[in-house]
């Protein structure tokens, strides 16, 4: 079946440096794609629509100079948390689907990250 | 704009018995689809179930199944024969077109043996 694949899924960085983090579609082509954040015990909370070859679109409150989006391909997303700050620290999940109204969307494994 | 809501935080089952997670929605649209998640101690996001609104038959998968009530914005998922691997946190979630997913803000369920 289709997948989705997320790198790093934990990564650990020192606080003011920059860390990219990848989404892939592994069987299928994605023109858009999803970024979510999730606080412990809580919900997902969507951060950015990524779409391949324009800007992505960002939900009110999210900074888009500091979650950099980049959707360079139809199969790769990155999300580059930039002067990374310890309360950046948390569980950073993409999604992503074929592309069709209603399809499955599928979900990559998510990525930890720690700021330190 | 779309709002899902759980409004039950926890709740727990006995193996084998049946448990029924609520969830309501509000939207404007006519046409639009509903799921449900799971989300393990992994953290791995598993569909479970999903139903399309123009469909008045309740979708099922198994084990599991909706009552989607649209006049009432309502999807609640019920588990059949609960079993340990059933534990986890689930999330409604509300697409409207957009292949954006709106999430409620999930509820823990616990299967005691």
């Amino acid at each position: 079946g289709a997948v989705v694949s997320q790198h790093p899924s934990r990564v650990i960085c020192k606080s003011g440096t920059s860390v990219k983090i990848e989404c892939r579609s592994l069987d299928f082509q994605a023109t858009t794609m999803f970024w979510y954040r999730q606080f412990p015990k809580q919900s997902l909370m969507l951060m950015a629509t990524s779409n391949e070859g324009s800007k992505a679109t960002y939900e009110q409150g999210v900074e888009k100079d500091k979650f950099l989006i980049n959707h360079a391909s139809l199969t790769l997303s990155t999300l580059t948390v930039t002067s990374a700050h310890p309360e950046d620290s948390s569980f950073y999940i993409c999604s992503a689907s074929p592309g069709v109204y209603g399809n499955t969307i599928y979900f990559g494994e998510g990525s930890w990250l720690t700021v330190v | 704009a779309q709002t899902v809501t759980q409004s039950q935080p926890e709740m727990s089952v006995q193996e084998a018995e049946t448990v029924t997670l609520s969830c309501t929605y509000d939207t404007s649209e006519s046409d639009y689809y509903l799921f449900w998640y799971k989300q393990p101690p992994s953290r791995q996001m598993i569909l479970v179930i999903r139903q399309e609104a123009y469909k008045q038959q309740n979708a099922t998968e198994n084990r599991f199944s909706v009552n989607f009530q649209k006049a009432a914005k309502s999807f609640s998922l019920k588990i059949s024969d609960s079993q340990l691997g059933d534990a986890a946190m689930y999330f409604c979630a509300y697409e409207g077109g957009s292949e954006k997913l709106v999430f409620g803000k999930g509820m823990k369920l616990t299967v005691n043996p």
